[in-house]
């Protein structure tokens, strides 16, 4: 089946610092969506992304969409404490809404 | 709060029991998702209900089976529990059933011993 591998697998950043992490597949998706777990937590989204090439920001969230459509990249810029959490990236398909998730990064942040 | 409602919170069960998880989509949407989250699989699809049918299936056992009612809540009925099935079972919503936005709900933890 479809899978994203999404890296890196875990970040400890000092508070202040960027933070990019990213998504790669080998099958084409129509839509690329970010989501952001804490603890305890269902997954919230952070950005979705519709158009190949599609740069979209959130704040102090950035997103990209590939060229390609497999791949996607989230950039955090001057991370805070809040920041701590599991991120996920999602892939959805060309037809249908099921949504495939990456495996998630983990990140800390030292303050 | 992303107006999505899952009830309960946790479960705690033996093997071979049956429980039901139960899932309120948020006003007005449509398509109710179930999905597991467990250490090893990650959060993996299970099955998508659109307006009280089923939309598509994922990686749902057939020990597993959903519905969905006409005020569009949703249940999510797991049978001949096994240790293995341990997760927490996510629930989201969204208008349509294409290229639509996901809302997750909070969650059901389930623990079987």
């Amino acid at each position: 089946g479809q899978q994203l591998n999404q890296s890196p697998q875990s970040m400890f950043i000092q508070e202040g610092e960027d933070v990019s992490m990213n998504c790669t597949s080998s099958s084409i998706f129509n839509t690329w969506l970010w989501y952001k777990q804490d603890p305890g937590e269902g997954p919230v989204l952070l950005i979705a992304l519709y158009k190949a090439g599609e740069l979209t920001s959130n704040g102090r969230l950035t997103a990209q969409f590939g060229i390609t459509r497999k791949d996607s990249f989230l950039n955090i810029s001057a991370s805070i404490p809040s920041d701590v959490g599991i991120y996920f990236c999602a892939g959805q398909l060309q037809y249908g809404n099921k949504l495939v998730f990456g495996a998630g990064t983990i990140l800390r942040v030292k303050s | 709060d992303s107006g999505v409602t899952q009830t309960p919170k946790h479960l705690i069960t033996a093997t071979g029991q049956r429980v039901t998880l139960r899932c309120s989509p948020r006003s007005g949407d449509l398509s109710v998702y179930w999905y597991q989250q467990s250490l090893d699989q990650g959060l993996q699809f299970l099955i998508q209900y659109y307006n009280g049918e089923e939309r598509a299936k994922g990686n749902i056992l057939e020990r597993f089976s959903a519905q969905q009612f006409p005020d569009l809540h949703s249940e999510l009925n797991l049978s001949s529990l096994e240790l293995g099935d341990s997760a927490l079972y996510f629930c989201a919503s969204s208008r349509g059933t294409y290229q639509e936005t996901q809302y997750f709900g909070p969650g059901t933890r389930l623990l079987v011993l």
